[in-house]
């Protein structure tokens, strides 16, 4: 069982979709953190969320910390071919003291034109 | 150079040969990390340095030896190496591990492929 489970795993849609991505474990983390990676490329940080039921916009993309901290969203509109790649998110958990982050497997995301 | 830097980006080599991961990161941070990421797993944690001290190793089997002798470069030292241990091997640095959010920036990566 992974600590922090992402759905879908994989996602092909068609430019100007709408999309979410989840991001649900059953611990409580004191934030969680967005990535994305491209092909052939490392992880980019996109955001950080802190407090319960926080939402923060970057341009199209809408990220939500849920109320209890356990789980997060990540909302995409009017998607884009330049959107693709896999979306990761990453916590500190408290059995790691906080020291150090775990990652979900991510969600593979394909937007084709 | 900006961000983080990793070399080479393609590596392979041969069970019995002896190679090194190199990393640079020029953003002034402090703590400096490994992680190995494979096809439909997470990305694993390999080792973590803290103001060039390890303060992190995930079990990782002797053969990879890391080495970070500043906070700017982390090395890692690969020896005998098994064909399973093919991936892509990322560079990662932060503030400080364990401080604040940990936000972390990657390097590219480096695809490495055993035979």
């Amino acid at each position: 069982t992974q600590l922090l489970e992402q759905s879908p795993q994989f996602l092909s849609i068609q430019e100007g979709e709408n999309l979410t991505v989840y991001c649900n474990s059953s611990s409580v983390f004191s934030s969680l953190q967005w990535y994305r990676q491209e092909p052939g490329e490392g992880p980019v940080l996109l955001v950080t969320v802190v407090t319960g039921g926080e939402v923060k916009k970057l341009k199209r993309l809408t990220f939500q910390f849920g109320d209890a901290r356990k789980d997060s969203s990540l909302h995409i509109t009017a998607a884009q071919p330049g959107d693709t790649g896999l979306y990761l998110c990453a916590g500190a958990p408290p059995e790691s003291g906080y020291s150090t982050l775990t990652f979900g497997k991510g969600t593979m995301l394909l937007v084709s034109p | 150079e900006t961000g983080v830097t990793q070399t080479p980006r393609h590596l392979v080599m041969g069970m019995t040969n002896k190679k090194s991961l190199k990393c640079e990161q020029h953003l002034g941070h402090n703590a400096m990390y490994w992680y190995k990421q494979s096809a439909k797993k997470p990305l694993e944690l390999m080792f973590v340095y803290n103001f060039k001290e390890q303060t992190e190793n995930n079990s990782v089997p002797s053969r990879f030896s890391p080495e970070c002798p500043n906070s700017s470069h982390l090395f890692l030292h690969l020896h005998t190496l098994q064909p399973e241990d093919s991936a892509l091997y990322l560079c990662a640095s932060s503030q400080l591990a364990g401080v604040g959010y940990n936000e972390q920036f990657f390097g590219p990566g480096t695809r490495l492929t055993v035979l």
